[in-house]
């Protein structure tokens, strides 16, 4: 079942923060968080396993409640590059198929 | 550059012919994943491997879609006798595969297909 990722679009002011989560009604093993800009691939950023655990570089970081089938992915201090489409992917077992939300699409403007 | 190739990266081609779509996953990788991906949307699964076996394939895999990986290396990705609706970006990926810990998934830049 598809995971589903909340807001739909959002637009910042470079320097602004945002949010975006991906909820999932099954039991997961883990969370990758993809950025992709038009016309290219999804660039991955980041996974977080079950167990609640939360990782960050440099101004983006993530975080996964294991209880709530939750993850959110934070940006802070937003720049330019940060626009795009992100999509978190939702994995039941270890090396199994990715799950993708329909995405968030983030703009930064100047 | 995540050191996953696919080739080519557009086709175009005309309503019932046949297309064959190649992937080169990093060179360690063991498992390759197989995407579609439509306008709007985020990739949807079609089949993957582990080595040379195909473990899973999508239902909503028609049996006009085949796919192999012969050597455990490169794969292929067939479409027969395509309609419009398979117009799409097909997307390859590839992950160490080691069954535990965090198995990242690395993307290709894709093959755009158009069937007119």
């Amino acid at each position: 079942q598809q995971p589903v990722q909340s807001p739909q679009a959002v637009i910042l002011r470079e320097g602004e923060d945002a949010v975006i989560n991906c909820s999932s009604s099954k039991a997961l093993y883990s969370v990758h968080w993809y950025r992709q800009k038009h016309g290219e691939a999804p660039i991955f950023l980041m996974i977080l396993l079950k167990g609640g655990e939360q990782k960050g570089h440099d101004k983006i970081s993530a975080s996964f409640n294991e209880k709530k089938q939750q993850s959110s992915l934070y940006l802070t201090a937003s720049q330019l590059s940060y626009s795009g489409t992100y999509f978190c992917g939702t994995e039941k077992t270890s090396g199994s198929r990715l799950t993708f939300g329909e995405g968030t699409q983030l703009t930064v403007n100047p | 550059d995540t050191g996953v190739s696919q080739d080519p990266r557009h086709k175009i081609t005309k309503r019932g012919q046949n297309v064959t779509f190649r992937c080169d996953p990093i060179s360690e990788h063991n498992r390759l994943y197989w995407y579609r991906q439509t306008l709007g949307q985020g990739p949807e699964f079609l089949t993957y491997f582990q080595n040379e076996a195909q473990l899973e394939k999508s239902r909503l895999l028609s049996d006009r879609f085949s796919a192999e990986r012969p050597k455990g290396s490169f794969s292929t990705l067939e479409i027969q006798r395509t309609e419009q609706g398979d117009s799409a970006m097909y997307l390859c990926a590839s992950s160490l595969g080691s069954g535990q810990g965090s198995n990242e998934q690395f993307f290709g830049p894709g093959t755009r297909l158009t069937v007119l």
